[in-house]
């Protein structure tokens, strides 16, 4: 069964600065990779998605990476803004069913 | 462009009440649909899933139920709630990607 982590569970950084979001996963056979954000109380809004073929996808200031031999995603999120305070997710579909396995996520602070 | 509401938006019930959640979704046909209950500081847990009209998959056993009366209707049901069924519950659809609706806040009590 696909586990995956995602570390820290939570990060506070100044406006400006770059930040990346780490995402670990158990099983190395994926066949994607998506990223979420999800504000308070809100449903989840689709970032990036990777599939197993692809190493990174960029959107804007948003860049994911998948490394798939060593079962790590990073998202990078260049130059942030207060805007950017979100809880982020990550999620694994590792049998190309559609079933996403998702980690805990990371919740992000900008400070102003 | 593909819209998927949810409804209500939060919900307050006794235990052992029944529970129907209800999720549409707009511009698409035939989608994959699926119901998924995030807990308080945990990840996101898949509990039903659908490919078509009457056709679920339960991934977790519960005591909650899933159907799919019509192609873009995903209906979430309870006979008797318990404590632990609160949560926040997701519908989504797609395939490689998925699309999640606002969500119900669900607070058994």
């Amino acid at each position: 069964k696909q586990e995956v982590t995602q570390i820290p569970a939570a990060l506070s950084v100044p406006e400006g600065e770059n930040l990346v979001l780490n995402c670990s996963f158990t099983d190395s056979a994926i066949y994607n990779l998506q990223w979420f954000r999800q504000d308070p109380g809100k449903g989840l809004t689709s970032l990036l998605l990777i599939q197993s073929s692809q190493r990174e996808q960029t959107s804007g200031r948003l860049n994911a990476s998948l490394d798939k031999s060593s079962g790590r995603s990073t998202l990078y999120i260049a130059a942030s803004q207060p805007g950017d305070s979100a809880t982020y997710l990550c999620a694994a579909d590792s049998s190309n069913d559609y079933k996403l396995s998702f980690g805990a996520g990371t919740t992000v602070t900008v400070r102003a | 462009s593909q819209t998927i509401h949810q409804w209500p938006a939060t919900l307050v019930q006794p235990v052992g009440s029944p529970l129907s959640l209800e999720c549409t979704v707009e511009g698409t046909s035939n989608p994959n649909l699926y119901w998924y209950r995030q807990a308080a500081g945990r990840g996101l847990q898949l509990l039903f899933y659908s490919v078509g009209i009457g056709q679920i998959s339960s991934e977790v056993p519960q005591n909650l139920s899933a159907s799919r009366p019509q192609d873009r209707q995903f209906i979430l049901s309870s006979k008797k709630l318990l404590l632990s069924d609160s949560g926040f519950y997701l519908c989504a659809w797609g395939e490689y990607e998925q699309y999640f609706g606002p969500g119900t806040r669900l607070t058994v009590t």
